[in-house]
């Protein structure tokens, strides 16, 4: 079946603009989680969703950073006045259920490139 | 308490020998250990994982090895292949709900 996809692929943007981050979680899947991977860093955590609940925003690194989940399926996250320093690859991943021993599905990622 | 540091930042191994990666962590409430792999232009898949309650499992070539006490655990790779080359990230399962990744390994197999 199909997994979890993000668009777009690789974003290029100037300092100052806003950004948003797509993620298509796998069908029936209730958590969603972004992650943040600068070069050379391990994965960092942003924000999950898990069915109705309120998200866990407690990894967002500044209140330019939000995100939202439509439906309880799609995701985006937006980054308001980009800075050089949000360059990095985001990561979307979804599971059947928040618990442990779920897995998480990642998707391929967006490259974003701040100029 | 939240961190998992892993260790080393980048391994060079032949083909055919073992790869060895260490994670330790300090949250003694941590329960569920996996390690995810990488490659370049992907985003990371589950490859093996560890509960707390048992000192080590074996998937084929990777083995987690578990030392609660220690509060440590690694990945072994046998017989390692290039197809292996790739980054490995250990993990710690944070009771919140989160996954706590360690910075990752970049493996490289030669032939």
């Amino acid at each position: 079946g199909a997994g979890v996809s993000q668009s777009p692929s690789n974003k290029v943007t100037e300092k100052g603009k806003d950004v948003e981050l797509r993620c298509d979680p796998i069908s029936g899947h209730t958590a969603l989680y972004w992650y943040r991977q600068s070069l050379g860093q391990g994965l960092e955590f942003l924000i999950y969703f898990q069915g109705n609940s309120a998200p866990d925003k407690s990894g967002l690194p500044s209140d330019r950073f939000s995100a939202e989940r439509t439906g309880g399926s799609v995701s985006t996250l937006t980054i308001q006045r980009t800075q050089q320093e949000d360059s990095a690859v985001y990561l979307c991943a979804s599971s059947s259920q928040t618990g442990v021993w779920e897995t998480q599905y990642f998707g391929p990622g967006t490259r974003l490139l701040v100029l | 308490q939240q961190q998992v540091k892993q260790s080393p930042q980048s391994l060079i191994v032949q083909k055919g020998g073992i790869s060895i990666i260490n994670c330790a962590y300090e949250n003694t409430a941590f329960d569920y250990f996996p390690w995810y792999q990488q490659f370049p232009g992907k985003g990371p898949a589950l490859l093996i994982a560890i509960r707390p309650d048992v000192s080590e499992k074996k998937e084929g070539r990777f083995t987690i090895s578990f030392n609660k006490s220690a509060k440590q655990f690694s990945l072994h790779i046998m017989d390692s292949q290039p197809g292996d080359s790739a980054t490995y990230f250990c993990a710690a399962y944070n009771q919140g709900g989160k996954l706590i990744f360690g910075q990752g390994t970049e493996l490289s197999v030669k032939p």
